[in-house]
């Protein structure tokens, strides 16, 4: 199956500051998704997001299939954007209600 | 619209006993898919649901099972529970499993003494 790759593990920012996180796929991927688990676990879906761009507030996303790879932008960071962002897929041509994820990006927005 | 609820939300059991966990999907989508998060192994996939019939499995022991009844609301069984077995258990719901965004309940918290 696929590997999911996300980059950087770790991040911390200024209220107010920007950030781009990355995932890396392994193979070829169906339904790329962008998820936000807040402090309480609550798992949250920010994007469904298989090629091109989206936008949504201060949140976009950019998936370059062919180059297996997504960017998730978040500009003017606050501290509600605190919690871990997976990224997800399934393998392409496979079952397709089965999301692999990556370990995450957790980040820390300080006030 | 209601989103995906999932029950009990908290659930603390003893080595050897079985647990039921319920997840009612949002209404009108038809796949259920049920996932496993830990600190060490991160979120990874049990099974789906779809239309009753289970579509596909994860790499995992048959203590595990499920079902889905014809409302599309789904279960989850675990057998002999093992203290390995704590985690929080999420249930995502979606139009039709594939192609469609899924959406996540709160999920359980499964303690094991």
């Amino acid at each position: 199956g696929i590997q999911v790759e996300q980059s950087p593990p770790d991040l911390i920012l200024q209220e107010g500051a920007n950030s781009t996180l990355r995932c890396n796929f392994s193979d070829s991927v169906n339904n790329l998704q962008w998820f936000h688990q807040n402090p309480w676990g609550q798992l949250i879906n920010l994007f469904y997001i298989p090629s091109g761009t989206k936008q949504n507030g201060r949140l976009s996303a950019t998936t370059v299939a062919t180059e297996r790879y997504s960017l998730l932008y978040i500009s003017s960071s606050q501290t509600t954007d605190s919690g871990v962002y997976f990224c997800a897929g399934t393998n392409y041509g496979g079952s397709q209600g089965n999301l692999i994820f990556g370990k995450g990006t957790k980040l820390s927005v300080k006030p | 619209k209601a989103g995906v609820t999932q029950t009990p939300r908290y659930l603390i059991k003893t080595r050897g006993q079985q647990v039921t966990l319920s997840c009612s999907p949002i209404s009108g989508h038809r796949s259920v898919s049920w996932y496993q998060q830990t600190p060490g192994q991160g979120l990874q996939f049990l099974f789906e649901y779809f239309s009753e019939t289970q579509r596909n499995k994860g790499n995992f022991p048959g203590r595990f099972s499920g079902r889905q009844f014809s409302n599309s609301r789904s279960e989850m069984n675990v057998s002999t529970l093992e203290l390995g077995d704590s985690a929080l258990y999420l249930c995502a719901s979606s139009y039709s499993g594939g192609f469609t965004p899924q959406h996540f309940g709160d999920g359980t918290r499964l303690s094991i003494l």
